[in-house]
């Protein structure tokens, strides 16, 4: 595809779902990330890929955060017994390597109900 | 850790009225420096970058920032707004060891009225 594509654009989960948010990164992209944006507030750094290799996970808030590229292509970011704090919209982003702009995708707004 | 700081939370700017967003980051290292914007319903999009060289920095639709080490800051700038410039606006910034992690400011929302 022309962008990173996320998946689903909405979710409503009730208190203690799991939910998992799919990231398709841009073709031949080593790099990526996934942040969480609150509402009102700016992207924060959850977890770094490179390729397969999850380099930094220092942003995820807690245990219930899990997230995975076993391929080095698609990413999911797996959220275990969702609470009410985890509403916010998760964004994922590519780049090609190290040092080169990243490419965001639109979002998956997660709403815990 | 480094830390982006967006002191305009909120602008409205009449047409033709030039704008700066003020942008200071702590952190003592080498950075690389980005503005992104997002405009209502869209996904967030690069505006310019700084990585080094001239601190002055020309990108997208106009605008251009200055990186200014000696304060920290990399304020965005723009001549002359328009009503389609209405978005809001963030400034990152990626520690030169940190792969490329970016930290953002809390973002600016602007408004342009016709």
């Amino acid at each position: 595809g022309a962008g990173v594509s996320q998946s689903p654009r909405y979710k409503v989960a009730k208190r203690g779902q799991d939910v998992a948010l799919r990231c398709d990164p841009i073709s031949g992209h080593v790099s990526l990330f996934w942040y969480q944006q609150a509402l009102g507030q700016g992207p924060e750094f959850l977890t770094y890929f490179q390729n397969e290799a999850q380099l930094d996970k220092s942003g995820l808030p807690s245990d219930r955060f899990f997230a995975e590229r076993p391929e080095g292509s698609v990413s999911t970011l797996k959220i275990q017994r969702t609470q009410q704090e985890d509403s916010a919209v998760y964004l994922c982003a590519s780049s090609a390597d190290r040092n080169t702009e990243a490419f965001f995708g639109q979002g998956t707004r997660l709403t815990v109900v | 850790a480094q830390s982006v700081s967006q002191h305009n939370h909120h602008v409205i700017l009449s047409e033709a009225a030039s704008l700066e967003l003020g942008c200071n980051y702590s952190y003592g290292g080498t950075v690389n420096l980005f503005w992104y914007v997002q405009y209502p319903g869209q996904h967030l999009q690069l505006l310019l970058k700084y990585f080094s060289g001239d601190p002055l920095v020309k990108g997208i639709k106009g605008f251009e920032a200055e990186f200014i080490k000696s304060k920290f800051s990399f304020n965005l700038r723009k001549p002359s707004v328009q009503w389609s410039d209405t978005a809001e606006y963030f400034c990152a910034v990626n520690a030169g060891n940190a792969g490329n992690m970016l930290t953002f400011g809390g973002g600016t929302r602007l408004m342009v009225k016709p």
